[in-house]
């Protein structure tokens, strides 16, 4: 049973403009949320979190938000650039416990 | 730095083959874990170590079996190989989740299955 999910596989955006990668989950008792971005042949690596105390955290070109009665959060990029180019997995958890749940990825392209 | 590591990037093994697939963190970290990537169905928790000598099963663990007698390393064994097990294995690890929260991830074992 997927807890957490992406609906979107794939996206396709042009350079300089906005992403938005989405992810749904369906558990209310989790209490934080991560974004990972995976090259092809390498490990996925940490993007940007945010707690379910808050509904936005920012870093840079990157900013997730939570919107806990929907059970959903997003990814923006903006602007979007062609190293942008991954696929993106959201991840959530609950406390206490460390297991993590991903979600099945998007992939995004961004184009020059 | 931190760091994960797999053994090989690229495995191919044959079918009914025992196959070894090991991990190593240089953080010290107590949860170690292992999933594995297919299209379109994400990352798969197979099996989670919090301890030394310590595992619990994931959401697939039919195939697979773990080992971890050392706190850095975390050995993940099928024990016969099967096609349906080809796939892109990963490895991670990260302290007990409180404060702070995040997972660090090796660069893959591709593994296929003949």
């Amino acid at each position: 049973d997927q807890q957490v999910k992406q609906n979107s596989p794939s996206l396709s955006v042009q350079e300089g403009r906005i992403s938005i990668l989405n992810c749904d989950y369906t558990n209310s008792m989790f209490d934080y949320f991560l974004w990972y971005k995976k090259y092809p042949a390498e490990g996925p690596t940490f993007l940007i979190s945010i707690s379910s105390i808050k509904d936005k955290n920012e870093d840079g070109r990157f900013t997730v938000f939570l919107n806990k009665s929907a059970k959903h959060l997003s990814l923006h990029i903006v602007p979007s650039q062609p190293g942008d180019s991954a696929v993106y997995f959201c991840a959530a958890l609950r406390h206490p416990g460390n297991q993590f749940y991903f979600g099945t990825g998007t992939s995004l392209t961004v184009i020059p | 730095d931190v760091k994960v590591t797999q053994s090989s990037r690229y495995l191919v093994k044959r079918t009914g083959e025992k196959v070894f697939l090991e991990c190593v963190q240089d953080m010290d970290h107590e949860n170690m874990f292992w999933y594995r990537q297919d299209p379109g169905l994400g990352l798969r928790l197979i099996y989670f170590s919090y301890d030394v000598k310590m595992k619990e099963k994931g959401d697939i663990p039919e195939g697979y079996s773990v080992s971890r007698e050392k706190k850095e390393r975390f050995s993940l064994i099928l024990e016969s190989a099967s096609t349906n097990q080809t796939s892109m294995y990963l490895c991670a690890s990260s302290p007990p989740l409180g404060a702070y929260n995040e997972q660090f991830f090796g660069p893959g074992t591709r593994l296929t299955v003949l």
